[in-house]
């Protein structure tokens, strides 16, 4: 069955390390989504892409990038951890435009000391 | 503008009983609403959803009602069951063509 996937599941790391967060997805879909999720703010869109070799910045980028190589993967890094990026992390594709529907990975439980 | 506003931020329901949670936008340019269920250690999954040029969408025992001159919209569960406790979140999407969440309701259904 397709399906989307996200590696690690759990990731502890020090403030300052580069850290990348892999989502991999096998439905072929042109649009992938990077959001995190803290308490008391929901869903923060990080990066997306609506294809690949495109990407483009959410509401939240500041200290994080993507690049799209491929059409089944979306790998997010973080290029200097801080403290603040603690947070569950979840990657999420869909067929054409934001509005259809989006599948979304089982998340990245992602802590920096 | 971007924001949308979805209260409560918890709910505690007896079995059999209504939930209904709440969201409100300002953005008169967001033309789907989404409703996405999500389990704890799970991924949010897509519940329910509407176009403005609705007002109500029903499926089994979630409801969307919607009202666009007030700019605002509400999931209603029926004879909610311990089953449906979970986290709820409301969405909007924008001109941009991005979905914008609320921030979340956990709904706890007690026995």
């Amino acid at each position: 069955d397709a399906e989307i996937t996200q590696s690690p599941r759990h990731k502890i790391t020090e403030t300052g390390r580069q850290v990348t967060l892999a989502c991999h997805q096998t439905w072929n879909h042109n649009n992938m989504f990077w959001y995190r999720q803290d308490l008391g703010h929901g869903l923060r869109l990080i990066h997306y892409s609506y294809g690949v070799q495109d990407t483009n910045k959410g509401e939240v980028s500041d200290g994080y990038s993507v690049s799209r190589s491929n059409t089944e993967d979306l790998p997010l890094t973080l290029e200097s951890a801080a403290s603040s990026q603690t947070s569950v992390y979840f990657c999420a594709s869909s067929v054409q435009g934001a509005s259809d529907t989006q599948y979304f990975g089982p998340g990245t439980r992602l802590t920096v000391l | 503008q971007q924001q949308v506003k979805q209260s409560p931020q918890s709910l505690i329901v007896q079995k059999g009983g209504i939930s209904i949670i709440n969201c409100a936008y300002e953005n008169t340019a967001f033309d789907y609403f989404p409703w996405y269920q999500q389990f704890p250690g799970k991924g949010p999954a897509l519940l329910i959803a509407i176009r403005p040029d609705v007002s109500e969408k029903k499926e089994g025992r979630f409801t969307i009602s919607f009202n666009k001159s007030a700019k605002q919209f509400s999931l209603h569960i029926m004879d909610s069951q311990p089953g449906d406790s979970a986290t709820y979140f409301c969405a909007a999407r924008g001109n941009t063509g991005k979905l914008i969440f609320g921030q979340g309701t956990t709904l706890q259904v007690k026995p």
